[in-house]
């Protein structure tokens, strides 16, 4: 079936760093992946829609200068968290969408922000 | 805001038991998916439901589409500590966006 690896799985770096977080769709190709962020004990909520060969789209109130995505294949997107904060500390979620209804997700990367 | 409302947030009973799950909202939508998410995990795609009044079961899970494509349901016989996690309805406003409910955070105990 359909999968999307995302990695790394965890990571922890200082206040200040740049952490970037990979998503690939393993057996077919997306031109559109998404990313998500997941709070402890909430939802998952949107970040932004990356568009592979051009600007990524974001959702309102998310900072795009903080939140660098790059979509430069078919297969990778990419999610670079930019000074990371810790409240930037939280739980990433790529997807994608390989068939008419349903979507794939990545496995995650939590963030540790200290 | 959250355009679709889960309820409960949060749910624990015993092995066994049966339970119900709601997702409501005041849209109407083309289609509905439920997911299951496990800690330290992506969603998982557990149904999607297209038309209205539709039931899908899913071994003991049962999904139904509201008549009115606005709410489901997700009906668990005879829960199993398996079941455990946080259940998501979600939908797709005709952009490709997937929205989530609010959740529903799953516990059975042994």
């Amino acid at each position: 079936g359909a999968v999307v690896s995302q990695h790394p799985s965890r990571v922890i770096c200082k206040s200040g760093t740049s952490v970037k977080i990979e998503c690939r769709s393993l057996d077919f190709q997306a031109t559109t992946m998404f990313w998500y962020r997941q709070f402890p004990k909430q939802s998952l909520m949107l970040m932004a829609t990356s568009n592979e060969g051009s600007k990524a789209t974001y959702e309102q109130g998310v900072e795009k200068d903080k939140f660098l995505i790059n979509h430069a294949s078919l297969t990778l997107s990419t999610l670079t968290v930019t000074s990371a904060h810790p409240e930037d500390s939280s739980f990433y979620i790529c997807s994608a969408s390989p068939f008419d209804y349903g979507y794939t997700f990545g496995s995650g990367t939590r963030l540790t922000v200290v | 805001t959250q355009l679709l409302e889960q309820s409960p947030q949060f749910l624990s009973i015993q092995e066994g038991e049966n339970l119900t799950v709601y997702c409501n909202s005041s849209s109407v939508f083309s289609s509905l998916q439920w997911y299951r998410q496990e800690p330290g995990e992506g969603p998982v795609l557990l149904v999607t439901v297209v038309t209205g009044g539709e039931v899908k079961k899913l071994k003991r899970l049962t999904f139904q589409f509201g008549d009115a494509r606005k709410d489901s349901s997700l009906h668990i016989t005879a829960a199993q500590p398996g079941d455990t996690g946080l259940y998501l309805c979600a939908v797709n406003f005709g952009n490709e966006k997937l929205t989530f409910g609010t959740g529903t955070r799953l516990t059975i105990i042994p």
